[in-house]
């Protein structure tokens, strides 16, 4: 079965700065790959979607890669602001059946002033 | 438009209880989903439907059963409620682009 790793539980960073968090799967490629973001007490929002096929996609201050070589998808915020504090899930869909999506455990961002 | 709506917010249950699970969507959204998210585990699937009047399992699916009643309402049910079904649960809509959106939460404590 596959498995999705989210580089760690927490990632605390300063304000301004960039932050990255990772997201490695093993087997097989995903035919997409979706980042969303959780506030606490609320449901996932979705923040982007990657496809195999692409290496890179941005939406404002948030930019999204796909590694099929290392098996790896990597999420940045630049400029980070306290606002951008929440947890990040990774969630890679392996095509077919519209079950095949599965989500990472997630990465809690907290941005410091 | 409300989105994707659940109810209750909150549920105390005492074990072997049963009770419903609502979700609405007002989306037009073929495909539901029912996830239960726990510390340390994360999102994992319970149910889901394709399309109205179709249902299939997910990762978790022991002690759950799911209603597509309409297209709007995807409803999960616990017939006999177990501790080890402490936890919330997200309902979720596949809108275009494959993008989920989701409700807000139901959390569920099992005594």
């Amino acid at each position: 079965s596959q498995k999705i790793e989210q580089n760690s539980e927490a990632l605390n960073i300063q304000e301004g700065k960039t932050a990255t968090l990772t997201c490695n799967y093993t087997n097989y490629s995903p035919a997409y790959l979706q980042w969303y973001r959780q506030d606490p007490g609320r449901g996932p929002v979705f923040l982007l979607l990657i496809r195999e096929n692409e290496k890179e996609k941005r939406k404002e201050r948030l930019k999204v890669t796909f590694d099929t070589t290392l098996k790896q998808s990597l999420f940045h915020i630049t400029a980070s602001q306290p606002a951008d504090s929440a947890t990040y899930l990774c969630a890679p869909h392996y095509g077919g059946s519209q079950g095949n999506l599965i989500f990472g455990k997630g990465t809690k961002l907290s941005v410091k002033p | 438009n409300a989105g994707v709506t659940q109810t209750p917010k909150f549920q105390v249950l005492k074990t072997g209880q049963s009770m419903t699970l609502q979700c609405a969507q007002d989306m037009n959204h073929n495909s539901m989903y029912w996830y239960r998210q726990d510390p340390g585990m994360g999102l994992r699937l319970i149910y889901y439907s394709a399309s109205e009047g179709t249902t299939d399992k997910g990762e978790v699916p022991n002690g759950y059963n799911v209603s597509r009643l309409n297209k709007r309402e995807f409803s999960l049910r616990l017939e006999s409620a177990a501790p080890s079904q402490t936890s919330v649960y997200f309902c979720a809509g596949l809108g275009t682009n494959e993008k989920l959106f989701f409700g807000s939460g139901t959390q569920l404590s099992v005594l």
